[in-house]
């Protein structure tokens, strides 16, 4: 079964850092582009960052630029994001899809970010 | 940034009945090998959001063909024929054409 795992959410402070990782079973992931999504609480859907398949491209949307950095370890089918300097207005569901398009999707991984 | 926009917000919809989305984008998203990356989602209550329609109009694999899409340029469209109870949620578009990827703000069916 083609699925994607998120982990790594939880609370943080304001200015803190956190790491989501996302793990993916029944396809190689290495094959494909992947991306990170996120939803803040009752609030539609917004791409943050997308990794071609050997990582020597990134993209990122403007409100995370400097501060997040998406990355993939091939050998374990990972993909990563990697969130610094965190503000109350990161704080939603995280989201991996796998590639460009965002065919399949995760079960999200929750980020609180609050003092 | 490409702006993609939604209408309407809301819609109440009959059982059995059609039900119509429309998406509009602010600049062409034609890509440069021709093919147009206009994708449609579905958000049930709680759960992640799936893909239900890529490139406009190829339907995703296990989506009901209630549910279609079409449109070109900027201009786009979801049907679903006949709304069933398992279609409440909302619906959203995305264009994978520019970067960043941007999203509609979505749709949200609901049952009369």
């Amino acid at each position: 079964e083609v699925q994607l795992v998120e982990s790594g959410g939880g609370l943080v402070q304001p200015g803190g850092s956190l790491r989501l990782s996302c793990t993916a079973s029944g396809f190689t992931s290495s094959n494909f582009q992947m991306s990170w999504v996120r939803q803040a609480p009752g609030k539609g859907l917004e791409w943050v960052a997308n990794i071609n398949q050997d990582g020597s491209q990134r993209f990122y949307v403007d409100s995370v630029k400097g501060r997040f950095t998406i990355s993939r370890d091939n050998a374990k089918n990972s993909l990563y994001l990697q969130m610094n300097s965190l503000r109350a207005e990161d704080t939603a569901v995280y989201y991996c899809a796998r590639d460009r398009q965002c065919y399949i999707w995760g079960q999200g991984t929750m980020v609180t970010v609050s003092s | 940034d490409v702006v993609m926009t939604q209408s309407p917000l809301s819609l109440p919809v009959t059982l059995g009945q059609p039900a119509s989305i429309s998406c509009r984008s602010s600049q062409s998203l034609v890509y440069s090998d021709g093919n147009t990356y206009l994708n449609w989602f579905q958000q049930r209550p709680g759960q992640s959001p799936r893909r239900l329609i890529n490139k406009v109009s190829n339907r995703d694999s296990g989506v009901p063909d209630r549910f279609s899409g079409s449109g070109s340029g900027t201009d786009f469209t979801l049907k679903i024929s006949r709304v069933e109870a398992e279609d409440v949620g909302v619906y959203y578009c995305m264009q994978g054409t520019h970067w960043p990827l941007t999203f509609g703000g979505g749709t949200k069916v609901e049952i009369k």
